[in-house]
């Protein structure tokens, strides 16, 4: 069974950093590019960032670009989200996400999410 | 960056079907994904690439694509197929994903 497990979210002064963690498990986390997607508290979906399968290629949505960082460790089935700067336009649930894996187009499974607020 | 509009609410009758919009340009030309989103729960994939489905899903949703206009089905609505329901697609042009407005569903 395909398992994504976020930890690390809390509460984050504006400009503040804090980084969150999914614990991946069930599947072949090296095969997959991962994603992160979050939620602002009664909005819609919002991409955030994507890594590829070996952590070379990275994308972000520009609202984040230079303050996020997404990062893996393979051998740790780990993926991360390093988020500095933050403002309170950043609190959202951040959900770690998995791609399918023949295109990366659809995101065949999700994690529970880890609520990250930042407030003063 | 490519948009995806969708209407705020639809509302079905039990046992009839509803339908779900999600405008984009030629939105035919690119592979429309789906997702169920309960309350205080996180999304479900069940539709991808337009018109599959997931093992799991049941053959009530499908999903289509014509023009500018991506549609999702829900055939003989029930009262547990309310919730959000957002589509989504890969923007190789920005190398961004994309998520539509959102639709919240009742079942009245």
């Amino acid at each position: 069974e395909v398992q994504l497990v976020e930890s690390g979210g809390g509460l984050v002064q504006p400009g503040g950093s804090l980084r969150i963690s999914c614990a991946a498990s069930g599947f072949t986390f090296s095969n997959h590019w991962m994603v992160w997607v979050r939620q602002a508290p009664g909005k819609g979906l919002e991409w955030v960032a994507s890594l590829n399968q070996d952590g070379s290629m990275m994308n972000y949505v520009e609202s984040v670009t230079g303050r996020f960082t997404i990062s893996r460790d393979n051998a740790k089935n780990s993926l991360s989200l390093q988020m500095s700067s933050l403002s309170t336009e950043d609190t959202a649930i951040y959900y770690c996400v998995r791609p399918d894996v023949r295109s990366a187009s659809w995101f065949d499974s999700w994690g529970q999410g880890a609520l990250v607020t930042v407030s003063s | 960056s490519y948009v995806l509009t969708q209407p705020p609410s639809v509302s079905v009758a039990p046992g009839q079907a509803a339908t779900i919009s999600c405008g984009g340009i030629n939105i035919e030309t690119r592979s429309v994904h789906w997702y169920q989103q309960k309350p205080g729960q996180a999304p479900v994939l069940v539709v991808y690439d337009d018109t599959n489905r997931p093992s799991g899903i049941p053959e009530r949703f499908s999903g289509s694509s014509s023009g500018n206009t991506a549609t999702l089905t829900i055939s003989r609505a029930e009262g547990g197929d309310e919730a959000d329901y957002y589509c989504h697609v890969w923007d190789n042009d920005s190398d961004h994903h994309v998520f539509g407005t959102g639709t919240r569903v009742t079942v009245l």
